[in-house]
């Protein structure tokens, strides 16, 4: 059975940081792409960013670009996501995601989410 | 960057109702394009990929059709528990992309 825990999220101030965790299970990590997706509260779904499987490419959205990082450690199957400089508007609840396959960058499971919280 | 845009932003039916939800993309997208269900407190769900392909698990009320710039999500009988938020995402370019969403309500 595909698992997919996140942890790491809380309240932090404007121009802090955040390191999110996802442990994934049931599967087998590392010939996944694997994404992180956000909503922001009453907001729709926000793609964030990807770790490729082929080649260990990453891929940020516009909003986040320079200030997240995504990474991943296989031997331990989890994906984390590096948040610095975080901003009121990257408030959210944080999906980990696994990908359909090595790379359709379709969202095929995902986790509960980790609320991530910034105010001052 | 591509956007989607989603209509309508609301459908009100009944259960058995055939539902008919619309996804346009800004640009030509060829057939890169999904679909996903989001329940109150739940996680998506990924219903379609590549226009017409159901998830596994997807029942078969679900369909997908289209091309290039214009989507359609059917339902094609409502159940209760398809009143719920759909989004379109589209997988052609980075940076990947979600439709704004249509609320199926009752």
């Amino acid at each position: 059975e595909v698992q997919l825990v996140e942890s790491g999220g809380g309240l932090v101030q404007p121009g802090g940081s955040l390191r999110l965790a996802c442990a994934a299970s049931g599967f087998t990590f590392d010939i996944y792409t694997m994404h992180w997706v956000r909503q922001a509260p009453g907001k729709g779904l926000e793609w964030v960013a990807t770790f490729s499987a082929a080649g260990g490419s990453t891929y940020y959205g516009d909003s986040v670009k320079g200030r997240f990082t995504i990474s991943r450690d296989t031997s331990k199957s989890t994906l984390y996501l590096q948040m610095n400089s975080l901003r009121a508007e990257d408030a959210a609840l944080y999906y980990c995601v696994k990908d359909l396959s090595g790379g359709d960058n379709y969202f095929d499971f995902w986790g509960q989410g980790t609320l991530v919280t910034v105010s001052s | 960057e591509i956007v989607l845009t989603q209509s309508p932003a609301t459908l009100s039916l009944s259960p058995g109702e055939r539902a008919t939800l619309s996804c346009r993309a800004s640009e030509s997208i060829g057939h890169h394009l999904a679909w996903y269900q989001k329940k109150p407190g739940q996680a998506p769900r990924l219903l379609m990929y590549a226009v017409s392909r159901r998830a596994a698990g997807i029942a078969a009320r679900f369909s997908g059709s289209g091309t290039e710039t214009h989507f359609t999500l059917t339902i094609s009988s409502l159940e209760p528990e398809d009143f719920a938020l759909y989004y379109c995402q589209q997988r052609k370019d980075w940076p990947l992309s979600f439709g704004g969403g249509t609320e199926v309500e009752i």
